[in-house]
C-alpha cells in the first residue's frame, strides 16, 4: 500500500542552523501539507502546496520557513535559522483530490526536530 | 475560527473494557470530522470519518457519530484490545480551506 515517507526520523540541530526536512508524498497525489506538533500540544497546520505553489499558510509559517518540490517526488520544508521553539514533530501529508475537507489526508511518520 | 477540543490523556484500560474518547469542535460552515490513530513509530492513519451531521463512521470496531446539536464526534469501542494501544487524534476538515484542525491527541494503553 502506498505511503508517505519522511526523512530523517530525528534531527538534532543547533539554534540558528538551517534544517531541511524531507517528505516523499504518495506518487499520484496533488496536494501536499506540513503540520507540526510541539510536545503536549495540538497538531498545527503550517502550509499547503498545490501546483508548485503555496495555496494556504498559517501565521506560524513566517519568513523563516519555506517549502519546495524540487523534483517529481520530494517535498521539503526548510527552516532557515532554527529557534528553540521550533523543536517539534513535523508531519508531512498528501491527498489526491482537491483540498476539500471531505478527503482523507495521508500522513507520514513524522520527523522529530530538536533544536539545542 | 475552527478548532477541536479533545479529551486529555493518557487513558489506561484493561482488555475488553469500553472506550470513549471525547471530541468536540467549533466550526463555521459544514466541516467533515475524522479520527486518526498513530501507532508507535508510524504516521497518522485514518481510522474513520463522517462528512455530514448524523453520519456514523466505523472501522475496526470503533465508531463515532457526527452530532451537530452537541458539536461532538466522540470515539467509542465496545471492547478494546492490547493492539488498540496508540495515540488517537480527532480532526476537523474545514470546508472553507484546505487544512485540517487537530486535537492534542489521546494516548491509550490497553493492559492484558
Amino acid at each position: 500500500e502506498p505511503e508517505v515517507t519522511q526523512t530523517p526520523s530525528h534531527q538534532v540541530t543547533q539554534m540558528g542552523q538551517e534544517v531541511i526536512l524531507r517528505c516523499v508524498p504518495i506518487s499520484n497525489h496533488l496536494y501536499f501539507y506540513w503540520y507540526r506538533q510541539i510536545l503536549g500540544q495540538k497538531v498545527e497546520f503550517l502550509v499547503s502546496f498545490y501546483n508548485n505553489e503555496i495555496s494556504e499558510k498559517s501565521e506560524i509559517f513566517d519568513d523563516q520557513f519555506s517549502v519546495e518540490r524540487p523534483d517529481g517526488s520530494n517535498f521539503t520544508l526548510k527552516i532557515r535559522s532554527t529557534k528553540l521553539e521550533d523543536s517539534a514533530m513535523y508531519f508531512c501529508a498528501s491527498t489526491h483530490f482537491s483540498g476539500s475537507s471531505y478527503n482523507e489526508q495521508f500522513f507520514g511518520p513524522g520527523t522529530r526536530l530538536t533544536v539545542l | 475560527g475552527d478548532s477541536v477540543t479533545q479529551m486529555e490523556g493518557p487513558v489506561t484500560l484493561s482488555e475488553e473494557a469500553f472506550l470513549t474518547i471525547n471530541c468536540t469542535y467549533t466550526a463555521t460552515g459544514y466541516p467533515s470530522l475524522f479520527w486518526y490513530v498513530q501507532y508507535p513509530g508510524e504516521g497518522l492513519q485514518l481510522l474513520l470519518k463522517a462528512t455530514k451531521a448524523d453520519d456514523k463512521g466505523s472501522n475496526k470496531g470503533f465508531e463515532a457519530t457526527y452530532r451537530k446539536e452537541t458539536t461532538s464526534f466522540h470515539l467509542e469501542k465496545g471492547s478494546v484490545q492490547v493492539s488498540d494501544s496508540a495515540v488517537y487524534f480527532c480532526a476537523l476538515g474545514s470546508n472553507t480551506g484546505n487544512q485540517f484542525y487537530f486535537g492534542t491527541g489521546t494516548s491509550l494503553t490497553v493492559i492484558p
